[in-house]
């Protein structure tokens, strides 16, 4: 039983680089998060998905973009890195929403900018 | 909007020792709040939620929390600490039907002394 599934684990990219991080759930949840982890700061919203083929912006979506691909898949795209987006990336799952739901997250991927 | 207040960074106790993990939350009606453990290297695995009725709520690993609406507050405790329960908890808050709507916790990391 996979869970939520990312990749990848790690990567290292040069400042200008784009890269996608792909999430993946195999528990049939309506809606999936991206959110970003920084020393100090817990974990802030980029971008969500309350249902397959709806995204909307959380707290943090500036320098990404998202994508809904299917129910079960939510990719994170950085379109030009900056070392300011070096962090640890998780991608979360609910049944429905947010508020009254609990989340089931990956592992993280831990993303590093040059 | 809501917000969460986690006041101890870093907190070290003895294996075998009480624990409270402190959460101060800001919200007009009544929360959705949650517990939330992060073991080194890997995602966030819920402990317990409230969303209503008993205001001492069990969850798994043997963590209990308590919701005191008078004080604003939803602190986690453990009776007996276990060298395994060294992690960072956070503590979230859930507002409204809109799927964004969780916010969490800056974190407490636990450390065990032996």
């Amino acid at each position: 039983n996979a869970g939520v599934t990312q990749t990848p684990k790690f990567q290292v990219l040069k400042t200008g680089q784009s890269m996608t991080l792909q999430c993946a759930q195999d528990m049939n949840h309506n809606s999936m998060y991206w959110y970003r982890q920084d020393p100090g700061m817990g974990l802030r919203l980029i971008y969500y998905s309350a249902s397959e083929g709806t995204t909307d912006k959380g707290e943090v979506p500036n320098g990404y973009n998202v994508s809904r691909l299917n129910k079960r898949e939510f990719s994170l795209r950085l379109e030009s890195a900056a070392p300011s987006q070096t962090s640890v990336y998780f991608c979360a799952s609910s049944r429905q929403g947010a508020s009254n739901q609990p989340q089931h997250f990956g592992d993280g991927t831990r993303l590093s900018i040059l | 909007a809501q917000s969460v207040t986690q006041p101890d960074i870093h907190i070290t106790v003895s294996e075998g020792a009480s624990l409270e993990l402190r959460c101060n939350y800001s919200y007009g009606a009544t929360p959705y709040l949650f517990w939330y453990v992060q073991s080194p290297g890997q995602g966030l695995q819920l402990l317990l939620k409230y969303f209503s009725g008993d205001t001492l709520v069990q969850g798994i690993k043997g963590f209990e929390a308590e919701f005191k609406r008078s004080q604003s507050s939803f602190n986690l405790r453990k009776p007996s600490v276990h060298w395994s329960d060294a992690a960072e908890y956070f503590c979230a808050v859930g507002a409204g039907s809109s799927a964004s709507k969780i916010i969490f916790g800056s974190g407490t990391r636990l450390s065990i002394r032996p």
